[in-house]
């Protein structure tokens, strides 16, 4: 089945650690997002990427850092300049183009320990 | 800057009692505007897509409706099922020539039997 899978489902870190939460897609899409949700925020953009190795910041990057070496993969790594990490992490894709819909992952639970 | 806004927050409805769901933006150069419903710890599953203002959309109970201000989402007689936060999104374009999905806050709907 096609579909995007976010990897761990729940992340402990430690104050100080880094850690990356894993998204990989076979829809064959060229866009890969990620999204933080808070309680009451909704979904804050934190990068997106249209095609293989290129990606922007969105409107939260601070304290994140992202690659994009293949078109099936948009890991997002939780560096420890990030100063509030819990959060629920989204993980999208989408086929570039106007109106096209985007898929999501089943998110990722970050809790700070 | 792009804009998405949703009301209200929250809504409460007896099994049956129809209503609507608003989701107003400012966006430069609206190229999509979609509806996600949203569990508990899940992430946000595709509704709907509209494109253009007159634009409506059907799927059982639901309806979406387009202007070029606002969206609606009609729900009719709902069910406890219906139950979740709707979010409504816009794909706008990014000053980097990029496009961006833009997020509203969500409507937490609660269907009582």
């Amino acid at each position: 089945d096609g579909g995007i899978t976010q990897s761990p489902k729940y992340l402990f870190r430690k104050e100080g650690q880094n850690v990356t939460l894993s998204c990989e897609q076979n829809l064959n899409h060229d866009a890969m997002y990620w999204y933080r949700q808070d309680p009451g925020q909704g979904l804050r953009l934190i990068y997106y990427s249209q095609i293989v190795n290129d990606f922007q910041k969105g409107d939260i990057a601070e304290g994140y850092s992202v690659s994009r070496e293949k078109k099936e993969s948009f890991p997002l790594t939780v560096t420890s300049a990030q100063k509030n990490p819990t959060a629920f992490y989204l993980c999208a894709s989408r086929q570039n183009g106007r109106g096209s819909e985007a898929f999501f992952g089943q998110g990722t639970r970050l809790t700070v320990v | 800057e792009d804009q998405v806004t949703q009301s209200p927050e929250a809504l409460r409805l007896q099994e049956g009692e129809s209503s609507s769901l608003n989701c107003s933006y400012t966006v430069s150069g609206l190229r999509g505007l979609f509806w996600y419903r949203q569990d508990p710890g899940k992430g946000p599953e595709f509704l709907f897509t509209l494109y253009s203002a007159g634009e409506e959309k059907e799927k059982e109970r639901l309806k979406a409706t387009l202007t070029k201000k606002e969206s609606f989402l009609h729900i009719t007689a709902p069910k406890p099922e219906d139950s979740a936060t709707y979010l409504c999104a816009v794909q706008a374009w990014a000053n980097t020539g990029f496009q961006k999905l833009v997020f509203g806050t969500g409507t937490r709907l609660l269907v009582s039997p």
